[in-house]
């Protein structure tokens, strides 16, 4: 079974400052995705940036990018230029062989940009 | 093209109560999941279909919980004789599988489950 791990709880950034947020995985899988979901307080989950296993290129989506760490199982977002708009809670997720499965999800955490 | 919605979006019932909630996928995506999330934790998988046919169950998913979806568009998650532990967010994703590769899970905005 694979685990996702986000090991902080809770983190702040001043806004237009620059955050890392960590998650970290365990799987036997070869292939698989990984993602970074953005939930905001009483709104629905939407997708932030997508990472697939066999890549070796770092996703980015404008001020959004990761750093995959294959051998590490280690899948951080980096957030740039960061925006009030972006407090939420992040979830990290993982998807084997990207065959349309299951999301296994990390806790959470739950970023406040401060203005 | 309108997005995952889910009905109701709040619901409160007393224990041992029977309820039901709807989920409308993105039309024309084939593949179905629903999700349970409590409180400050990232959401849980319970179950997922592929057009009408339900593929793979959650040890989750206890005996009182049903989901079916019937017509391959929309499902209905029922939770027989509810219980507070039955309490949570219950959010629904669906997806495009088809081709090469797969398309992303799109969430509804989910179902909010008190029970009393």
């Amino acid at each position: 079974a694979q685990t996702v791990t986000q090991s902080q709880p809770e983190m702040s950034v001043q806004e237009a400052e620059t955050v890392t947020l960590s998650c970290t995985y365990d799987t036997s899988e070869n292939n698989y995705y990984l993602f970074w979901y953005k939930q905001p307080p009483s709104r629905q989950m939407i997708l932030v940036i997508r990472q697939e296993a066999y890549k070796q290129q770092n996703a980015t989506e404008n001020r959004f990018s990761v750093n995959f760490q294959k051998a590490a199982k280690s899948f951080s977002l980096k957030i740039s230029d960061s925006q009030l708009g972006d407090t939420a809670m992040y979830f990290c997720a993982f998807e084997r062989n990207n065959a349309g499965n299951m999301l296994t999800f990390g806790g959470g955490t739950r970023l406040m940009v401060k203005p | 093209d309108t997005g995952v919605s889910q009905d109701p979006r709040h619901k409160i019932t007393k224990r041992g109560q029977n309820v039901t909630f709807r989920c409308d996928p993105i039309s024309e995506h084939n593949r179905l999941y629903w999700y349970r999330q409590t409180l400050g934790q990232g959401p849980e998988f319970l179950t997922y279909f592929q057009n009408e046919a339900q593929l793979e169950k959650s040890r989750l998913l206890s005996d009182r919980f049903s989901a079916e979806r019937p017509k391959g568009s929309f499902s209905t998650l029922e939770i027989q004789r509810t219980e507070q532990g039955d309490s949570a967010m219950y959010l629904c994703a669906s997806s495009f599988l088809g081709g090469v590769s797969t398309d992303t899970q799109y969430f509804g905005p989910g179902t909010r489950l008190t029970v009393l």
